[in-house]
């Protein structure tokens, strides 16, 4: 079965502080890996875009790795910001022509001054 | 202003009563997606469309119907038969490049 599974479930950092989320997935045969951000009553927006040839993606303060072999990515926050409150999404999409991505449950962070 | 809007952002029904929410997009994507969320879980798949007048049952389909009769509105309709429809519902369109789904802000429905 087509499983992400994302920890920790939540996390509170002070602001200025960096962190990293984890997303560890079963997908196969897997096509790419996106983190998303959705803030509190919106819907997500996506950050970064991963294939399988790439191990590493920045957007601004946020950086994204991925192990195909290991089938492991991180999303890397650098020096937080209140506006970095928000749950993050880890999406994978399978290969062969499957339209239909795998969602993990989300890491709820918490920035606080 | 090219994007994709929901519409009501709030919607309440009550019990027995079916209910409509709007999804459009101007982005002109082929396929497009209904998710329901509730607390503390990942995004379900209800339905998907991926062209006019073609649509597949996602994960939780029971309950909800809709119809793909163009390509820019793909309305979800919540029946009476779906016994716990209260949620925060998430319309989304995939552009095809790198297959990057983009979402609506959301409607919440809840019940009477």
């Amino acid at each position: 079965k087509n499983q992400v599974e994302q920890s920790p479930q939540s996390l509170i950092i002070l602001e200025g502080k960096n962190c990293t989320l984890q997303c560890n997935y079963t997908v196969s045969p897997f096509s790419n890996l996106r983190w998303y951000k959705q803030d509190t009553g919106r819907g997500p927006v996506s950050l970064t875009i991963m294939t399988f040839s790439e191990n590493t993606k920045s957007n601004g303060r946020y950086t994204a790795t991925l192990d195909a072999d290991t089938k492991q990515s991180s999303l890397h926050i650098t020096a937080s910001q209140l506006s970095d409150s928000a749950s993050y999404i880890c999406v994978v999409s399978l290969g062969g022509g499957s339209y239909i991505p795998t969602f993990g449950r989300g890491t709820s962070l918490i920035v606080h001054p | 202003d090219g994007g994709i809007t929901q519409s009501p952002k709030y919607l309440f029904r009550k019990e027995g009563q079916n209910v409509t929410l709007s999804c459009e997009q101007n982005l002109n994507h082929d396929a497009m997606y209904w998710y329901r969320q509730d607390p503390g879980q990942g995004l379900r798949l209800i339905y998907y469309s991926q062209i006019v007048n073609d649509f597949q049952k996602g994960d939780i389909a029971e309950g909800y119907s809709v119809s793909r009769e163009k390509k820019e509105s793909f309305p979800l309709t919540v029946t009476s038969a779906q016994k716990n429809p209260t949620a925060f519902y998430l319309c989304a369109s995939r552009e095809d490049l790198q297959e990057t789904q983009y979402f609506g802000p959301g409607t919440r429905l809840l019940v009477l």
